[in-house]
């Protein structure tokens, strides 16, 4: 069974800085791309990022290209977002989705992050 | 980046068939696909490829994909549909989101 658990999220100052992680299972993870995808409070699905599966290629949404960073660990099955210099409107779920193809076939359940002073 | 534009909402009486619409340019040259969002749950996705049907799916959800738009179709809607809908296409290395549509079943 496909499990990606997210863990990471949390209460941070405009300015601050987080790193989310999503662990994943169930499947060869370094066989996959895999992309954050993220949903302020609301609001609809909004790409971030995604990083192939190798690692060796990743691409940004333009409104976090500079900002945010995806990586991932391979021996460890996990993946990483590096936010920095965060902005109120940077408050959103995060998901972490495996792709399949073109599409993401299984999400996880998410990871909440606020940005507040 | 890429647009897709669906309607915000749309409105199906229980038993009739419901249709979303998502347009963008040339996408029926790409891959589109939906996804479901239940209040509080993650997406689900519930037609990839334009037209398949992941395991789990009712056979009453169906897809297309011509010219500059994709459709979503539930037939048969039921209560249970209630949700929202998002396409989704791949473009330039990135992925591109429709607005969502609110389904309404009353």
């Amino acid at each position: 069974e496909v499990q990606l658990l997210e863990s990471g999220g949390g209460l941070v100052q405009p300015g601050g800085s987080l790193r989310l992680s999503c662990e994943a299972s169930g499947f060869t993870f370094r066989s996959y791309a895999m992309s954050w995808v993220r949903q302020a409070p609301g609001r609809g699905l909004e790409w971030v990022a995604a990083i192939s599966g190798s690692g060796d290629s990743a691409f940004y949404a333009d409104s976090v290209t500079g900002q945010f960073t995806v990586s991932r660990d391979n021996s460890k099955n996990t993946l990483y977002l590096q936010m920095n210099s965060l902005r109120v409107d940077d408050t959103a779920r995060y998901y972490c989705v495996k792709h399949f193809n073109s599409w993401g076939d299984y999400w996880g359940q998410g990871t909440l992050v606020t940005v507040s002073s | 980046s890429y647009e897709l534009t669906q309607p915000p909402s749309v409105s199906v009486s229980p038993g009739q068939t419901a249709t979303i619409s998502c347009s963008g340019d040339k996408l029926g040259g790409k891959n589109a696909c939906w996804y479901r969002q239940m209040p509080g749950q993650s997406p689900v996705l519930v037609i990839y490829q334009d037209t398949k049907r992941p395991s789990g799916i009712p056979e009453r959800f169906s897809g297309s994909n011509s010219g500059n738009t994709a459709t979503l179709t539930i037939g048969g809607t039921q209560a249970m549909d209630e949700a929202d809908y998002y396409c989704q296409a791949w473009d330039s290395g990135s992925w591109a989101f429709g607005g969502g549509t609110k389904l309404t079943v009353l």
